[in-house]
């Protein structure tokens, strides 16, 4: 199955400074890289995502960057704001195991 | 529009206790239905995921069941609950086999005493 490494584990960041979360995969059919956001009680809910015939994909302050040579890709939240502290999942999927492959997951703390 | 509702939110059950956890989704057909547990401040692991009707796929050994009785219904179950089963239960679905994304329910936080 598919192989997920997220980094870091924890990320502290002054409120207004960007903060990039990356996530690297194993399997080279993955076409699918989705990021989800967590806050404490809820389910994840998807925040922005990517295919892989594109290169970086844009949502007001969120950004989600691929690069499918290195089998990787990027969070990146510009402008950080207190309502982003919460947990952050990668998982890629659509490879040859259908299923989604959730990384470990990035604790996001702003700190105002 | 598409809802996913998961009951209870809370639950405190004691050790060897039954278990029965539902999860319903509406405003979709043949929805691919997925049990994940999360332990307090880690990863999500999948438990079970189906296909369809009656189709169950287990993860995990364990302690636990997982049953589909109609298209969008996914039961989780126990037989007798350990300690170790505590944790936040969370169910989702999904339309197309992992190149689409996951909408979860808001979980079930399961303590066992």
């Amino acid at each position: 199955g598919e192989n997920v490494e997220q980094h870091p584990s924890t990320l502290s960041v002054q409120e207004g400074d960007s903060a990039v979360i990356k996530c690297t995969y194993s399997d080279s059919a993955s076409n699918y890289f989705p990021w989800y956001k967590q806050e404490l009680g809820k389910g994840p809910q998807l925040i922005i995502d990517i295919r892989s015939n594109v290169g970086e994909k844009k949502d007001q302050r969120i950004a989600v960057t691929l690069n499918k040579t290195a089998k990787h890709f990027s969070l990146h939240i510009t402008e950080t704001q207190p309502e982003d502290s919460a947990v952050y999942f990668c998982a890629p999927g659509g490879g040859n195991d259908y299923k989604l492959s959730f990384g470990a997951g990035t604790t996001v703390t702003v700190r105002a | 529009s598409q809802t996913i509702h998961q009951w209870p939110a809370t639950l405190v059950q004691p050790v060897g206790s039954p278990l029965s956890l539902e999860c319903t989704v509406e405003g979709t057909s043949n929805p691919n239905l997925y049990w994940y547990r999360q332990a307090a401040g880690r990863g999500l692991q999948l438990l079970f995921y189906s296909v369809g009707i009656g189709q169950i796929s287990s993860e995990v050994p364990q302690n636990l069941s997982a049953s589909r009785p109609q298209d969008r219904q996914f039961i989780l179950s126990s037989k007798k609950l350990l300690l170790s089963d505590s944790g936040f239960y969370l169910c989702a679905w999904g339309n197309v086999q992992g190149d689409s994304p996951l909408h979860f329910g808001n979980g079930t936080r399961l303590t066992v005493t």
